[in-house]
């Protein structure tokens, strides 16, 4: 079984200043990563995962996330936010292999504000 | 291309009655999923569909819960009974078969009065 922790359920942050919400998982069996975004009234999109290769992936947006083994951690960072980043964000893991569950951490609120 | 799709978009029923949620996958996606989003669970796995197997029902949270896939597309969700706490936003997911990056429906909104 897997799980996920995010220990931020709110992060307010001002425009242009850089942001980290953090992810930490558990799992007995190799896993792939993802973020997910939930804008204001909207449903659930992808922003990235990482299923192999380079731990550093990113997104078309700005955000990029960095996959540590040894810490567990799949931390999202952006260098510098802009107002329309404010949403929901949510980390989630799944078993390696053929498709599979996901299990989701209780979710980040971005709060960016001028 | 069409997205993944559910209706409806809000429901409301009273307490007792039973609900038929549905979704609509994206074309060629062979698995599918439903999740539960709620204020005071988060988001939850209730179950998954691949391809011809069994469905993986661990995440139903009782026998009131149960789903269907009908030619390995349309699904619908069914709860009988309902409750309360049934409330919630229910989420259908759907994917190829590795690896799974799901895409999300706009879910449906079920109030029970």
């Amino acid at each position: 079984a897997q799980s996920v922790t995010q220990l931020d359920s709110q992060v307010p942050v001002f425009e242009e200043a850089p942001v980290e919400l953090r992810c930490n998982y558990s799992s007995s069996v190799s896993v792939y990563l993802f973020w997910y975004v939930q804008y204001p009234n909207q449903g659930l999109q992808l922003l990235l995962k990482y299923l192999s290769g380079s731990t550093l992936v990113e997104s078309i947006n700005g955000f990029e996330a960095e996959f540590n083994k040894s810490q567990t951690s799949f931390h999202l960072r952006k260098p510098s936010v802009h107002i329309s980043d404010t949403a929901e964000y949510f980390c989630a893991v799944s078993e390696t292999g053929t498709a599979s569950k996901l299990t989701f951490g209780t979710g980040t609120r971005l709060q960016v504000t001028l | 291309g069409a997205g993944v799709s559910q209706s409806p978009s809000n429901k409301v029923t009273e307490k007792g009655k039973d609900v038929e949620l549905r979704c609509d996958p994206i074309s060629g996606h062979t698995a599918l999923y439903w999740y539960r989003q709620s204020l005071g669970q988060g988001l939850e796995f209730l179950i998954y569909f691949q391809g011809n197997s069994a469905p993986d029902k661990s995440g139903l949270p009782s026998d009131r819960f149960s789903a269907e896939r009908t030619g390995g597309s349309v699904s619908t969700l069914t709860i009988q009974r309902t409750q309360q706490e049934d409330s919630a936003v229910y989420l259908c997911a759907s994917s190829w078969d590795s690896p799974g990056t799901q895409y999300f429906g706009p879910g449906t909104r079920l109030t029970v009065l």
